[in-house]
């Protein structure tokens, strides 16, 4: 069973700073991965998916990926108190049919 | 293309009753998944349906159950309803390439309330 592990926070950061949220999963098979973001009583947005080793950028969002250590991290630059959210990370099932999603970090930015 | 549509928004049922939610995918997306949000628990997938057969099942009692017609629309069934059964229900849509899922579009959820 494939799991994805989150620090659930909440993670602090002041208004310009650079917010970073972490995630690890457990099946180093694991192809593709998947951040959205969840407003509170609001369901969740994709943010966007990275696959190969590396960063991906889009906009102010990075992903950054890990094999060999099994992490994934988005990195938000200049955050604003409208990325006050929480962050979920998910990867695909082991039939690619799903995602398995972590339990999310709530980030709070600070005006 | 319009989003995923779910209904009911909110509702509220009594212990011992039954619900059915419904869930309409983006337009050409024949894959739905379901999932349960608690505080507690986060985000946990309930089923999969692709073109009317339930492909996963996550794990949880068999009061829980789903189908999907041919329209790709699904619906998902709760029996004898618990407190614990209170939750977001979120219906997600994935266009699917060659069976493996792809990105996940949410609908708004369902809230449901079990007094």
């Amino acid at each position: 069973q494939k799991e994805v592990e989150q620090n659930s926070g909440p993670l602090s950061v002041p208004e310009g700073a650079i917010a970073s949220l972490n995630c690890t999963y457990s099946d180093r098979g694991s192809q593709s991965f998947f951040w959205y973001r969840q407003y509170s009583g609001k369901s969740p947005e994709l943010i966007m998916f990275i696959y190969s080793n590396g960063d991906k950028e889009d906009g102010r969002f990075t992903a950054q990926l890990n094999k060999a250590s099994q992490y994934v991290s988005l990195l938000i630059r200049d955050s604003q108190p409208s990325d006050s959210a929480t962050y979920l990370c998910a990867v695909p099932n082991q039939a690619g049919t799903a995602l398995i999603f972590g339990k999310g970090t709530t980030l709070s930015v600070s005006s | 293309k319009a989003g995923v549509t779910q209904t009911p928004r909110y509702l509220i049922k009594t212990r011992g009753q039954q619900v059915t939610l419904s869930c309409s995918p983006i337009s050409g997306h024949r894959s739905v998944s379901w999932y349960q949000q608690t505080p507690g628990q986060g985000l946990q997938f309930l089923f999969e349906y692709f073109s009317e057969t339930q492909r996963n099942k996550g794990n949880f009692p068999g009061r829980f159950s789903g189908r999907q017609f041919s329209n790709s629309r699904s619906e998902m069934n709760v029996s004898t309803l618990e407190l614990g059964d209170s939750a977001l229900y979120l219906c997600a849509s994935t266009e699917m390439t060659g069976g493996i899922s792809g990105t996940q579009y949410f609908g708004p959820g369902t809230r449901l309330l079990v007094l």
